[in-house]
C-alpha cells in the first residue's frame, strides 16, 4: 500500500510554454501533498505544501505565479510550471502525507523536466 | 531556521568495511527519516525514528537517534556494492508547519569491490 504516482515521468518542453505535472496517491487519501525540486547532485528543496481544498503554502523564494499548485481532491495534486525557462529544468518530486499514526510521507517517482 | 547537517557528503569505501554517516539537526524534532536515492530515481524510505534511543536495523544498515544530542547515525556494516547510492536524512518538525521535511545535503556512498 501507500503508492504515489507522478505523470509524466519525464517531459521536454520549449522555453515559454507551460507544463503540468500530476501527483496521485493511488491507495490512500492525502490531505497534504508536498512538492520538491532537486537539481543535479543536490538535495531536495521543498517548494510548497499543498492542502486539499485550500491554497498552497509556498516556501520563501518560490514564485507563486510561476509554480501553480492545485490540490483538487484527496488523491490528486498538480504542479504547473508556467512560462518555463531552461533554469526550471530539474527533477520534481511530490510526496503525499498519510496520517496513520506516524505521519509518514510517501514519495512519487519524480518527473524530469527539461526546458529547451 | 531548522538546519540539518550530514557528514560526510562523500564516502568511498571498500566492500566488507564498516562506516557511519552522521546527521545533526538544529532544533527539536518530531521524527527523523533516512532515505536512499539511486541515480535518476526518487527516494526510497529506509527508516523512521520516533524517540530518543530508537534503533532500527534492516540488513546491513542500522539507524539510531539521540534526541538529546540532536544526532542520528546510519551505520553500514560489511558494505556491499549494492549499497552504493545517496543517503539523505530528513527532519520532520510539526510546529504548525504541516509536517514538512527538511533534508540534509545527502551522502554519496560509493562501495568499491
Amino acid at each position: 500500500g501507500a503508492v504515489v504516482s507522478q505523470h509524466p515521468s519525464w517531459v521536454i518542453c520549449k522555453s515559454g510554454t507551460s507544463v503540468k505535472i500530476e501527483c496521485r496517491s493511488l491507495d490512500f487519501q492525502a490531505t497534504t501533498m508536498f512538492w520538491y525540486r532537486q537539481f543535479p547532485k543536490q538535495s531536495l528543496m521543498l517548494m510548497a505544501t499543498s492542502n486539499e481544498g485550500s491554497k498552497a503554502t509556498y516556501e520563501q523564494g518560490v514564485e507563486k505565479d510561476k509554480f501553480l499548485i492545485n490540490h483538487a481532491s484527496l488523491t490528486l495534486s498538480t504542479l504547473t510550471v508556467t512560462s518555463a525557462h531552461p533554469e526550471d529544468s530539474s527533477f520534481y518530486i511530490c510526496s503525499a502525507h498519510r496520517d496513520r499514526g506516524i505521519y509518514e510521507q510517501y514519495f512519487g517517482p519524480g518527473t524530469r523536466l527539461t526546458v529547451t | 531556521e531548522l538546519k540539518v547537517e550530514q557528514n560526510p557528503l562523500f564516502l568511498s569505501m571498500q566492500e566488507g568495511k564498516n562506516y557511519t554517516i552522521y546527521c545533526n539537526y538544529s532544533t527539536t524534532s518530531d521524527r527523523l527519516y533516512w532515505y536512499r536515492q539511486d541515480p535518476g530515481k526518487s527516494l526510497e524510505s529506509l527508516f523512521v525514528l520516533l524517540s530518543n534511543g530508537a534503533v532500527k536495523q534492516e540488513g546491513r544498515l542500522m539507524a539510531s537517534l539521540d534526541t538529546k544530542a540532536r544526532l542520528s547515525t546510519l551505520h553500514i556494516t560489511a558494505a556491499v556494492h549494492d549499497l552504493s547510492a545517496t543517503y539523505f536524512c530528513a527532519i520532520q518538525y510539526s510546529g504548525g508547519s504541516n509536517y514538512k521535511l527538511t533534508f540534509g545535503k545527502g551522502t554519496l556512498l560509493t562501495v568499491n569491490p
